[in-house]
């Protein structure tokens, strides 16, 4: 199975911080990797797809890029309605895992 | 447009069987190249990749859960399900069902699988 790192596991920054989320996996996956954002009971929404797609509706604030095994979400300008966790997937190969978590506080 | 709309029982008992339906609305069921997914979460922890399931009925299933895992599809109901089988209390989790989509760009390059719909999840606690 391929497994997926995220770092940090957490953290907490201010109104109209830069936001950086990184994703590794175990192995080469291309750019088979989409970022997830999931607000406290609720389900999880699409943000990214394939590394650096920006799903339609998603705030421009939101990007993701991908150099080598790493790949990572941006939002460029934080806001109140971001604290949530932030998930990376890996769509390589089956399973399709997903990697631990980014919670993301203001 | 598409909703995906978990509904099941939410108490099961140890070593008896979870079902659960997914029922899909407001756009195409069996068109197109879309799967079918379930994905669970315990409280307070990660997701977790139950497995995916076409319209033909093919099926991928996590190593984990395969040997307790089964995924069907109702193409006149428009509905997917999911069975576990011999659950114990790990399974108490929220699950969802998701669609599966994937992506070509407009040169004919292929782009991978995405989740793209997501149901509001049912929560399934195993206890006695």
């Amino acid at each position: 199975d391929i497994q997926l790192t995220q770092s940090p596991s957490s953290l907490s920054a201010s109104v109209g911080d830069r936001v950086t989320i990184t994703c590794r996996a175990s192995q080469y996956i291309l750019t088979y990797l989409n970022w997830y954002q999931q607000k406290p009971g609720k389900a999880p929404i699409l943000l990214v797809y394939a590394a650096s797609f920006l799903q339609t509706g998603v705030p421009s604030r939101f990007s993701g890029t991908r150099s080598g095994t790493g790949f990572t979400l941006t939002i460029s300008s934080l806001q109140p309605e971001d604290v949530a966790t932030y998930y990376c997937q890996q769509t390589d190969t089956t399973p399709f895992n997903f990697g631990p978590g980014t919670t993301v506080d203001i | 447009q598409v909703q995906l709309q978990e509904s099941g029982p939410g108490l099961v008992k140890p070593s008896q069987t979870l079902s659960l339906t997914c029922s899909v609305s407001g756009g195409p069921f069996t068109s197109g190249s879309s799967y079918w997914s379930w994905v669970r979460q315990p409280a307070g922890k990660g997701l977790e990749w139950i497995g995916r399931i076409y319209t033909s009925g093919s099926a991928n299933y996590n190593p984990s859960l395969k040997s307790r895992v089964r995924m069907s599809v109702d193409t006149s109901k428009n509905q997917f399900s999911l069975r576990l089988t011999s659950v114990t209390a790990a399974d108490t989790a929220v699950y969802y069902c998701a669609r599966v989509n994937n992506y070509y760009d407009s040169d004919g390059a292929y782009h991978g699988w995405f989740f793209d719909l997501w149901g509001r999840g049912t929560l399934v606690t195993v206890s006695s």
